[in-house]
């Protein structure tokens, strides 16, 4: 069965500062994964998706993500924090073979002026 | 996003009684969810569904039912509704042309169950 872990259920970070979100996953097929964010009261959003193609992969706002098959992780990261970044951010799998989304239990970002 | 509606916004009902969340999309996706989310859990897949009256359950479904006439419409049914059953539920879509396609999400329903 899949499923994904998520280290650290909260992140600080300062301003400016470098962001690394960690996303570890389980799958006995190669994965599909996505990052989401979620702002408060609001629905999650995609910020990005590795569907093989290339191992590092660029989303929206300035983050990325790099797939690395030896470690079985899928790292979410931003070179430079900004406040608007604060919300929290779910790591999730899936395969070729089920059109079902497996979330990790998420991580909330906080960033400090 | 998608033009997804989830309605009501926010409930409170009392134990044991039934309670429907609906969402609407006006996307034309074939796939629809409904998540719930709990703090320290993430998002847990109540059920699916990949076409009218297709349906399947997901990994906590126990205590909820489903249903789909339409292509727009997915409903959540609490058949009798428990403390546990207090959570912010989500509904979702997807095109469904890869497996990779991503999901679009409503704003939630907060659901208080007393």
């Amino acid at each position: 069965a899949q499923s994904v872990t998520q280290l650290g259920s909260h992140v600080s970070v300062s301003e400016g500062a470098l962001v690394l979100l960690r996303c570890n996953y389980s799958s006995s097929v190669p994965p599909y994964l996505f990052w989401y964010v979620q702002y408060p009261n609001q629905g999650l959003q995609l910020l990005l998706k590795y569907t093989s193609a290339a191992t590092l992969v660029k989303g929206i706002n300035g983050f990325e993500a790099e797939f690395k098959k030896s470690e079985t992780s899928f790292h979410l990261t931003k070179p430079s924090a900004h406040m608007s970044d604060a919300a929290e951010y779910f790591c999730a799998v899936s395969d070729y073979s089920s059109y079902k989304l497996i979330f990790g239990s998420g991580t909330r970002l906080l960033v400090r002026p | 996003d998608a033009g997804i509606t989830q309605s009501p916004r926010h409930k409170v009902t009392e134990t044991g009684t039934p309670v429907t969340l609906r969402c609407h999309q006006t996307e034309n996706h074939r796939y629809m969810y409904w998540y719930r989310q709990d703090p320290g859990h993430g998002l847990r897949l109540i059920h699916y569904s990949y076409g009218v009256k297709d349906t399947d359950k997901g990994e906590v479904s126990d205590g909820y039912s489903v249903s789909r006439s339409k292509t727009e419409d997915f409903l959540l049914t609490l058949e009798s509704a428990t403390s546990s059953q207090t959570s912010v539920y989500f509904c979702a879509t997807g095109q469904g042309t890869a497996p990779n396609s991503p999901l679009h999400f409503g704003n939630g329903t907060r659901l208080t169950v007393t």
